[in-house]
Parts: structure tokens; sequence; C-alpha cells
């Protein structure tokens, strides 16, 4: 069974840097393209950032570009998202995914979420 | 690619038939993919390559492209399908989602 679990959310200031985590288990993560999908409360699905399986492909939404970097640790089986300079509209519920590969939009399977609030 | 959705709710009862669309801005082919979100969860993928019903999901759920608009039917609704539906473009970065579709029970 695949298994996606995030960690890294928190509560900070604006201006600060997060790093989120996703463990996945249950698949050959090094051979699984990967992304990350945000949703800021109560409101709809954002797509982030894609990373291919080999990690040397990085793709990003034009609100997260030069703020946000996509990694991944294949021998950890690990997916990253590295955040800076972060604002208010940033506070979401990101979501690691694991995608098909024949397309990142095609997101087979999905994390429980890991909170991010940006505050003062 | 701007993706537009519509309705942004509707109410129905259990076994109506529910249908929701998506308009591309541009030709995205058939790259498109429909997710299903209920309260608390995180979202489900339904349908890939407009019409390609993903393992281990109720046939009632179908896809349809015709042109630039995608069609996301319900054939017969039943209680575990009220929540929200997405579509997604998957034809070319960044990936854009539409605003969403709030089925809620009449």
């Amino acid at each position: 069974e695949v298994q996606l679990l995030e960690s890294g959310g928190d509560l900070v200031q604006p201006g600060g840097s997060l790093r989120l985590s996703c463990a996945g288990s249950g698949f050959m993560f090094s051979s699984s393209d990967m992304g990350w999908v945000r949703q800021a409360p109560g409101k709809g699905l954002e797509w982030v950032s894609g990373v291919s399986a080999g990690g040397g492909a990085k793709y990003y939404a034009d609100s997260v570009k030069g703020r946000f970097t996509i990694s991944r640790d294949n021998s950890k089986n690990t997916l990253y998202l590295q955040i800076n300079g972060l604002r208010a509209d940033d506070t979401a519920v990101y979501y690691c995914v694991k995608t098909s590969r024949d397309s990142y939009g095609y997101m087979q399977s999905w994390g429980q979420g890991t909170l991010v609030t940006v505050s003062s | 690619i701007q993706m537009t959705q519509s309705p942004s709710s509707l109410s129905a009862s259990v076994g109506e038939r529910v249908t929701i669309t998506c308009r591309a801005s541009q030709d995205i082919s058939y790259s498109l993919a429909w997710y299903q979100q209920k309260p608390g969860q995180a979202p489900n993928l339904l349908i890939f390559g407009a019409s390609n019903l993903q393992t281990g999901v109720p046939s009632r759920f179908s896809g349809t492209a015709s042109g630039t608009d995608f069609t996301l039917t319900i054939s017969s609704l039943h209680p575990e399908d009220f929540a929200t539906y997405y579509c997604l473009q998957a034809h070319s970065f960044p990936l854009t989602f539409g605003g969403g579709t709030k089925v809620e029970i009449k």
C-alpha cells in the first residue's frame, strides 16, 4: 500500500523559512515522479511543484517560483519542499503527491497533508 | 492555462444524474483529470486523460471531452458522492485546477 507521510508544517512569521518533508513507502520511490499541492483554508486546490523520479527535472507554479525549492533524496525515500520568504498567502495545507508516469497531473496517491501557517 | 469550472455548487438528490463542466482557455488535448475531495480528506483521483477511470473508481463516474470543454458525469448520485470536485489540466506547466464544484444534498 502506498503511504505518503508529510511533516514539517508549523506556525511561521512572514519572511521566514520552512522545510517540508514527505516520506514515501509501499512503492518504488526512486522510480516515481512526485509533487506538492496546497490548499488554503476553505479554498480550492493549487498545484505547487513537481519533480522527476531522478530529481533532474523540476517544475513550479508561478506564485512560488524563486521562493520554493523541491528536491528529493531517493536513498531516504523522501521528498522535500524548501519554502523561503513565506507570505500570509502561503498559509495552507500542503499535500505530497505521487504522480503517474504519464503525467504530473495524474496524482494517484496523496498524503494526509501538513499545515503551514504564516502569521505574526 | 485557465480552467473555468461550473457550476461552483449544486444541490442534487440521491439517484440524480449530475454533470460538472470545465472549460480550458486553450487547447489541452485530452490532458485533463478529475478529483473528488470529501471534507477533512485529501483529494482522490477519479479520471485521467479526460475519460479514463482510475482503478477502483465506480463506473457511475465518467468523463468526456469536446474541444476545450470537459465534462464529469455521475450517472446516479450515491450518498458517498457528496463532495467537492476539481478538474486539473495536465497539458503544460504550470498545472492548473478549476475552482471546484461542491455537490450538496438537496
